[in-house]
């Protein structure tokens, strides 16, 4: 069975400094593909990357930067310089391709307050 | 904007009462999914539909039942309603299961208060 772990329940650190999200997560499909997910105070569930198990490299976008190591089974998310309107909730997610069956599994959340 | 719509976006009932939520997919989206957001169990799948027929089920109660209907909206119906019950119910769609990648488009929720 598919799981995601996010160990870090609630992160809290001052604005501009830098952060990482930490994302572990179990699979016995050799075909699966990983999200990031930020959901801010207001309650919607917003979109930020997807990348499958067959690309390793890591990528950025912005002050967002995600770093996907097979060998350790992580997806770990960090924000450069942090600003307070990145304070929310963040899920890592898995979805094994099985023509979608299933959905997205998430992990618990990580509540990450940026502090002015 | 997500592109998925649902309603209402709050809803306060009494224990023991029936209520329906909503959900328009996507333009073109076939596959609707229903999930489930509580402070205990995190955000949990409740059950996927493709294009009118059941594909898949999560952790979904006996009390609780879905449908899409021709017009691909989607209904979720929850009965017998608990205090438990009390959650942001999210609506989410994506194209179709075989070119299905996982991507979900969500909308905002419909937050459920149980009294």
């Amino acid at each position: 069975a598919q799981k995601v772990t996010q160990a870090q329940t609630e992160i809290s650190v001052v604005e501009k400094e830098d952060v990482t999200l930490d994302c572990v997560y179990e699979t016995r499909d050799t075909t699966y593909y990983l999200f990031w997910y930020k959901q801010p105070p207001s309650g919607e569930l917003v979109f930020l990357i997807r990348r499958n198990s067959f690309d390793e490299q890591n990528e950025i976008s912005g002050r967002y930067s995600w770093n996907f190591q097979k060998s350790t089974s992580s997806f770990n998310f960090t924000i450069t310089a942090s600003q307070v309107v990145d304070s929310a909730v963040y899920f890592c997610a898995l979805s094994e391709a099985r023509g979608g069956a299933d959905g997205l599994t998430f992990g618990k959340g990580t509540h990450l307050i940026i502090q002015p | 904007d997500s592109g998925v719509t649902q309603t209402p976006k709050h809803l306060i009932t009494a224990t023991g009462q029936r209520v329906t939520l909503r959900c328009s997919p996507r333009s073109g989206d076939l596959s609707v999914y229903w999930y489930q957001q509580s402070l205990d169990q995190g955000l949990q799948f409740l059950i996927q539909y493709y294009n009118g027929e059941e594909r898949a089920k999560g952790n979904i109660l006996e009390r609780f039942s879905a449908q899409q209907f021709p017009d691909l909206h989607s209904e979720l119906n929850l009965s017998s309603l608990e205090l438990g019950d009390s959650a942001l119910y999210f609506c989410a769609s994506s194209g179709g299961p075989e070119a299905n990648t996982g991507e979900l488009f969500f909308g905002e929720g419909s937050r459920l208060t149980v009294l």
